[in-house]
């Protein structure tokens, strides 16, 4: 199976501040149609998963443009440009190239 | 709009089965896919199964492989999950999930094992 492997597991962030995840596949995540498969979600606090990102980089409808995906290969980061009180939650990464799908551990974000 | 409802979460005794099912509304059903993926509590994402459009193909992870089921009625838009021989590690919530890219979840729904 593919290991993701995020960090850091805590992320404590003073608003305004800007916030980075990475997150690592054991394996390439380059599928055989010639794209990456690597989709991060945001889980707040009592909520359902909600997909940020897809395919690296591209940002879902109604996603503030302070979120933004990049990386290649087995390599990806999430970056939050200046993060905001409502951005507390869980962050995933998942990775759909491979079975089966696997998720990283999440990332916890929080305001100092 | 896109909906997804996921029903028929209980608390069950271990060795017991639990059907699940996942009505979907908003989209045309028969062009995706649909997963399942499930959270322990306290606990971190793992997908579960995925059953293509046409319910022809299906794939599950290799833990609940032989207990799960996934399934489809594209005449009633509804995933189905039955669960057989529950366990104790099984107790999660369950989301329903649409499309390769898993652009939209349910609100899920609770499955808890416990004799």
């Amino acid at each position: 199976d593919v290991v993701m492997t995020q960090s850091p597991l805590s992320l404590p962030v003073t608003l305004g501040q800007p916030a980075s995840i990475s997150c690592r596949s054991s394996q390439s995540l380059v599928y055989s149609d010639g794209n990456t498969y690597l989709n991060w979600f945001q889980q707040r606090p009592g909520q359902s998963p909600r997909r940020l990102i897809y395919k690296v980089s591209n940002r879902d409808s109604g996603v503030p443009d302070r979120f933004s995906g990049s990386g290649s290969g087995t390599d990806f980061t999430l970056e939050i440009s200046r993060v905001e009180a409502e951005d507390v939650g869980l962050y995933y990464c998942m990775q759909g190239t491979h079975w089966p799908r696997t998720f990283g551990q999440g990332t916890k974000v929080e305001i100092k | 709009q896109v909906q997804l409802v996921e029903s028929g979460g209980n608390v069950v005794q271990p060795g017991r089965s639990l059907r699940l099912s996942c009505a979907a509304s908003g989209f045309t059903f028969t062009n995706y896919v649909i997963h399942w993926v499930r959270q322990a509590p306290g606990k971190g994402l793992e997908w579960v199964a995925t059953v293509s459009n046409d319910g022809s193909k299906n794939y599950y992870v290799d833990s609940v492989r032989g207990r799960f089921t996934i399934s489809r009625d594209n005449s009633k838009n509804t995933v189905y999950l039955q669960i057989d021989s529950l366990r104790i590690e099984d107790t999660a919530v369950y989301y329903c999930v649409r499309d390769w890219l898993f652009d939209y979840w349910g609100q899920g729904t609770l499955v808890t094992v416990s004799s």
